[in-house]
């Protein structure tokens, strides 16, 4: 088993939609959860870091079930701009992360 | 503020040549972070180094790949001898020691070995 498992997608959602991914982990002492946005031909950037009590940032929240070992993403009024690949990441050891192979959204108008 | 910088942004070279990789972390990090990113693979973490000092680099491939951190602004990664399946995105992120564990990425140097 992957230490840290999403759907590739694509995701195809209209504009406007709201649209969630997941994301599982196999480390149940993993400690610290993120969620990077990467364009194409570009380098990951952080979108989230991800909290026990769930956190948001305008139209983006993020999410964390340590029960069930697995984190979300939900975007809502989905932009064209929105249109990425999303990875989530995961501490396995103090700093040092593994990424999961990403979720590609297009959104289109 | 400057974010991470990495040289060059592309290589491309013939197999059997020496790559080095170069990367300037953000100013005060504490964290230095080498990856390699390809489609069959995804992201995977090479080397980190804490205070210019390797910490885990069980992820380097084999003995071809050589990384160093000479100073807190400075690290490169040699590739020794270079070969075709060598190709790949190579990042560089850096972070703070802050326990919030936010890395930040480099541009990337896209390389390809011939």
């Amino acid at each position: 088993r992957k230490e840290v498992e999403q759907d590739p997608g694509p995701f195809n959602v209209p504009e406007g939609a709201t649209v969630a991914f997941n994301c599982t982990y196999s480390n149940s002492a993993s400690q610290s959860f993120f969620w990077y946005r990467q364009d194409c031909r570009k380098e990951p950037k952080l979108l989230m870091s991800v909290y026990s009590s769930g956190n948001e940032d305008g139209r983006f929240t993020a999410q964390l079930n340590r029960a069930s070992q697995y984190i979300s993403l939900l975007i809502r009024d989905s932009k064209l701009s929105d249109s990425a690949t999303y990875l989530c990441a995961v501490t396995t050891g103090f700093q040092k992360l593994v990424f999961g192979t990403g979720t590609r959204l297009l959104v289109s108008p | 503020d400057a974010g991470v910088i990495q040289s060059p942004r592309h290589e491309v070279t013939e197999m059997g040549q020496e790559v080095t990789l170069r990367c300037k972390p953000i100013s005060g990090h504490d964290y230095l972070f080498w990856y390699r990113q390809t489609m069959m693979r995804g992201l995977e973490l090479l080397i980190y180094f804490n205070n210019n000092v390797p910490i885990d680099d069980s992820g380097m491939p084999e003995d071809r790949f050589s990384a160093k951190m000479p100073n807190a602004s400075f690290s490169t990664l040699k590739i020794q001898p270079s070969e075709p399946r060598d190709s790949a995105v190579y990042f560089c992120a850096s972070s703070w020691a802050d326990g919030k564990n936010e890395q930040y990425f480099g541009p990337g140097t896209r390389l390809t070995v011939t």
